[in-house]
């Protein structure tokens, strides 16, 4: 049963970059997809992006996408990144990752990272 | 404003069954058979609890089920407890935007 386990909390400022990790322990990505997906505080879930393990193809949300770049652990090939870049006040969120079959159905999902931007 | 459209709240005593809605357009739920739903407990991640507008996922209980009609996808939780008192979910995939969430359904039970 593969597992995601996500990077620890971050506190950044207005205008930095944070890159935070999602890692299945033991198991290697191969052929399935990766989302990330977002949600602030008391809000709904907001879909960012998605990346192939296969083929490290990468499909981004409109919303995002000049500034989302997401990314795979060639080396391990068990972990994927996200880095976003020029922080704003409205991206402090809680961050999922969730293992895909294709775009269609997400699960498992990982525990989160909570990002807060904070001057 | 999501893309997908549920109603914010629904409230239900126990053993009764409750239906969310979830409207979308001919570029998601209408054109596409990806439609999943998720349970999110309070400050827990969310859980598939239906896949491909129907199927339900190994361990999840079978008072959960899903279908589909037109541009609307729905969730039905039958012989309502306690415990399923949380938000759902509903998403589609989009031939325009990807991947679409809807805003969410609080889920009471009374």
């Amino acid at each position: 049963q593969v597992q995601l386990v996500q990077s620890g909390d971050e506190v950044k400022k207005p205008g930095a970059s944070v890159k935070l990790s999602c890692k299945a322990p033991g198991y290697t990505f191969t052929r399935d997809g990766i989302i990330w997906v977002r949600q602030a505080p008391g809000q709904g879930l907001e879909w960012m992006g998605w990346i192939s393990t296969k083929n490290h193809n990468t499909k981004y949300a409109q919303r995002v996408q000049d500034r989302v770049t997401l990314t795979k652990d060639s080396s391990t090939s068990s972990t994927i990144y996200l880095e976003m870049r020029g922080l704003r006040f409205d991206d402090t969120a809680i961050y999922y990752c969730a293992r895909g079959r294709g775009l269609s159905w997400f699960d498992p999902w990982g525990q989160g990272t909570r990002v807060t931007v904070s001057s | 404003q999501s893309a997908l459209i549920q109603p914010a709240s629904v409230s239900e005593s126990p053993g009764q069954s409750i239906t969310i809605s979830c409207a979308g357009t001919g570029s998601d739920i209408g054109g596409s058979d990806s439609v999943s739903w998720y349970q999110q407990h309070p400050g827990k991640a969310p859980k598939l609890v239906i896949y491909d507008v129907i199927d339900r996922p190994a361990g999840v209980s079978s008072r959960f089920s899903g279908s589909k009609s037109g541009n609307t996808a729905s969730l039905t939780i039958s012989g309502l407890q306690a415990e399923d008192e949380a938000t759902y979910y509903c998403c589609s995939y989009s031939n325009i935007a990807t991947v679409v969430f809807g805003g969410g359904t609080k889920v009471t039970v009374l």
